[in-house]
């Protein structure tokens, strides 16, 4: 079957502009996770859905990071106001409640110039 | 709060010799440890876990033993082939940190015919 699907796959920005990634989690996933993996780093925690509702936002760095999933499947996540610091590359990730397997997307390169 | 140490890559071998990647933690509760490889182009993929003190986890003929006197969880393979040419990273979650996954820095191996 499909794995999670992350689009786009890259989006280069002007500083200041708002961008939205979109993730498609794995079906009957009711677990979604954003990360951010900046270069050389190791990803880190963002927020987790479980269903349609937000269960930990807070590895959200500011509150110019926003994500949704208003139908308990597909999440975005929006940047408002964009900044260099920015860039990095966000991932994706469902499972099932129990969260273990956590089957990752590929990810988007955002850039910021 | 959580943090995974990993050794600095990266790390180049030839084919067929012994790979080990240290990976050292440190948790406020009673982690659950990860390895997750990211081959290029791929998104992040489980590799192996260990949920418990003296666990090994294998597959893919990798293996590591969560050690929770050393508190560490180092992969090791026998015989390394060119596939295995990837970016490896160690995690953990605990139930203190809810569903999030700590990750270490990653190192990267290159494996030479």
């Amino acid at each position: 079957g499909a794995g999670v699907s992350q689009t786009p796959s890259n989006k280069v920005t002007e500083k200041g502009k708002y961008v939205e990634l979109r993730c498609d989690p794995i079906s009957g996933h009711t677990a979604l996770y954003w990360y951010r993996q900046s270069l050389g780093q190791g990803p880190e925690f963002l927020i987790y859905f479980q269903g349609t509702g937000a269960a930990d936002d807070s590895g959200l760095p500011n509150d110019r990071f926003f994500a949704v999933r208003p139908e308990g499947s597909v999440s975005t996540l929006k940047i408002q106001r964009t900044e260099r610091g920015d860039s990095a590359v966000y991932l994706c990730a469902s499972s099932l409640p129990d969260g273990d397997p956590r089957f990752f997307g590929p990810g988007t390169r955002l850039t910021v110039l | 709060g959580n943090s995974v140490t990993q050794m600095e890559g990266p790390v180049t071998l030839s084919e067929e010799a012994f790979l080990t990647i240290n990976c050292t933690y440190t948790a406020t509760g009673y982690p659950s440890l990860f390895w997750y490889v990211q081959y290029p182009g791929e998104g992040l993929q489980l590799l192996l876990k260990a949920t418990k003190a003296d666990d090994k986890g294998s597959n893919k003929g990798f293996e590591a033993t969560y050690r929770k006197e050393t508190t560490s969880f180092h992969l090791e393979k026998g015989s390394v082939q060119v596939s295995d040419s990837a970016v490896y990273f160690c995690a953990l979650s605990d139930r203190n940190s809810g569903s999030r996954l700590t990750f270490g820095e990653g190192t990267q191996l290159t494996v030479n015919p």
